[in-house]
């Protein structure tokens, strides 16, 4: 089993759509949570981080950390098609060192 | 603020060759990790350095991989010899070194083995 598990997809919208993906993880010890997105041939860039449980927001975008469950999520809002890319989740145990990465969820916003 | 510079962006080559990569890192940034990325999957941590020496390596499959961070700024990463399934991206981040920081990835260099 991995660490952090992640449905790869494709996920199709249409554009406007609201878009939810998740992770959901077995280690304990992961304090930071991490969305990176990923548009082809590119490095990951960071989207959002949270520490601990709880939500947090910023425009469109918002991270949600379940501890007890062991389950994050990433909500996208008005999705556009520039929103398509891959959506990676990563996880750390001290303070955005030492990722472990999700597999990825391909997105695909149609116009 | 330049980003993360890597290269070669591509490499083709074939299997039992040998290849080497190079990383720029953000300028400041003590801390630099490379990553693996094969197709469809996410980067899995090969090597973390902080200034010029090794933090972790224990996924670096140290009998091919080899890398190094002389004077604490670019770095190498280098397969000898190459086989099939080192076939993926290779991904170098930094950061800075304490508290909550975000690793910037570079464009990161595409590798084929043939």
């Amino acid at each position: 089993q991995k660490e952090v598990e992640q449905d790869p997809g494709p996920l199709s919208v249409p554009e406007g759509a609201i878009v939810s993906l998740n992770c959901t993880y077995s280690n304990s010890a992961f304090q930071y949570f991490m969305w990176y997105r990923q548009y082809s041939r590119k490095g990951p860039e960071l989207l959002m981080y949270t520490y601990s449980s709880g939500n947090k927001e910023d425009g469109r975008f918002t991270a949600q950390v379940d501890k007890s469950s062991k389950y994050i999520s990433l909500f996208i809002r008005d999705s556009q098609p520039s929103d398509s890319a891959t959506y990676l989740c990563a996880m750390s145990d001290n303070a955005g060192n030492m990722l472990t990465f999700g597999g990825g969820t391909r997105l695909m916003v149609k116009p | 603020e330049a980003g993360v510079a890597q290269s070669p962006r591509y490499k083709i080559i074939e299997k039992r060759q040998s290849v080497a990569f190079w990383c720029n890192p953000i300028s400041g940034h003590a801390t630099l990790y490379w990553y693996q990325q094969i197709l469809g999957q996410g980067p899995k941590l090969l090597i973390q350095f902080q200034n010029n020496g090794v933090v972790d390596d224990s996924q670096l499959p140290k009998d091919r991989f080899s890398a190094e961070r002389l004077k604490g700024v670019d770095s190498t990463l280098k397969i000898q010899p190459a086989k099939l399934e080192d076939s993926a991206v290779y991904l170098c981040a930094s950061r800075r070194t304490s508290g909550w920081y975000e690793q910037y990835f570079g464009p990161g260099t595409r590798l084929t083995v043939t």
